[in-house]
């Protein structure tokens, strides 16, 4: 089945503990994106990725890093989480290079830090 | 101001009523996405437009490049649809999203 999936789904953490949420594509889908999504803000993209080793700040990039070293991953790295990092992260990839093509969803990561 | 904007906010509607929730935009952009998110929280991409209209089943989206407004109408709304709707557009490399329509359908 053509996914899109996050893990862990739900985490609660404290401030300053490093953590990491990854995200995978078995759709051979070469642009990748983060988004974080919060009440009344809506939908934010902070990273994304048109292919392999090529990363890009989205709207939102701070205290966040991203990494590209294979096609299906793109994992969202935390170093320093904050509690204004507290939120729901989506990741997406879609077809091509082309930012117009659809975007599929992951099912999402609730994330409380205290 | 936001560059997207959603109107109305928040929708109730009984069964087999017509719905109409619309987007305006005020930035220049290469296509439109209309996303239907459900009460689990999962995304699901609609349609994407970038001229015209798209149709599929009882889900019709519009857009006019020309007014910078698109609309997503639901014949013969159902339950089922209730969910929060989400227009994006892409301004040049990056893509941007109204804050959600959130529609309820009651039998």
């Amino acid at each position: 089945e053509a996914q899109v999936t996050q893990n862990p789904r739900y985490l609660i953490t404290v401030t300053g503990k490093k953590l990491t949420v990854t995200c995978s594509q078995n759709m051979n889908h070469e642009y990748m994106s983060w988004y974080r999504q919060d009440p009344g803000l809506g939908l934010r993209q902070i990273y994304y990725s048109m292919n392999v080793e090529v990363t890009d700040k989205g709207d939102v990039p701070e205290g966040y890093k991203v990494s590209r070293k294979e096609k299906r991953n793109f994992p969202l790295i935390l170093e320093s989480p904050s509690p204004n990092q507290t939120s729901l992260y989506f990741c997406a990839s879609s077809p091509g290079p082309s930012r117009t093509d659809t975007q599929y969803f992951g099912p999402g990561t609730r994330l409380t830090v205290l | 101001k936001n560059e997207v904007e959603q109107s109305p906010q928040n929708l109730t509607a009984q069964e087999g009523e017509f719905i109409t929730i619309n987007c305006s935009y005020s930035v220049g952009i290469s296509a439109l996405h209309w996303l239907q998110q459900h009460p689990g929280g999962g995304i699901v991409s609609l349609f994407m437009l970038s001229s015209g209209k798209k149709k599929h089943g009882r889900l019709i989206a519009t857009i006019n490049i020309q007014e910078k407004h698109s609309s997503l109408h639901i014949t013969a709304s159902h339950p089922r649809d209730s969910a929060v709707y989400i227009c994006a557009v892409y301004n040049t490399d990056k893509l941007i999203f109204g804050t959600g329509t959130r529609l309820q359908v009651f039998p």
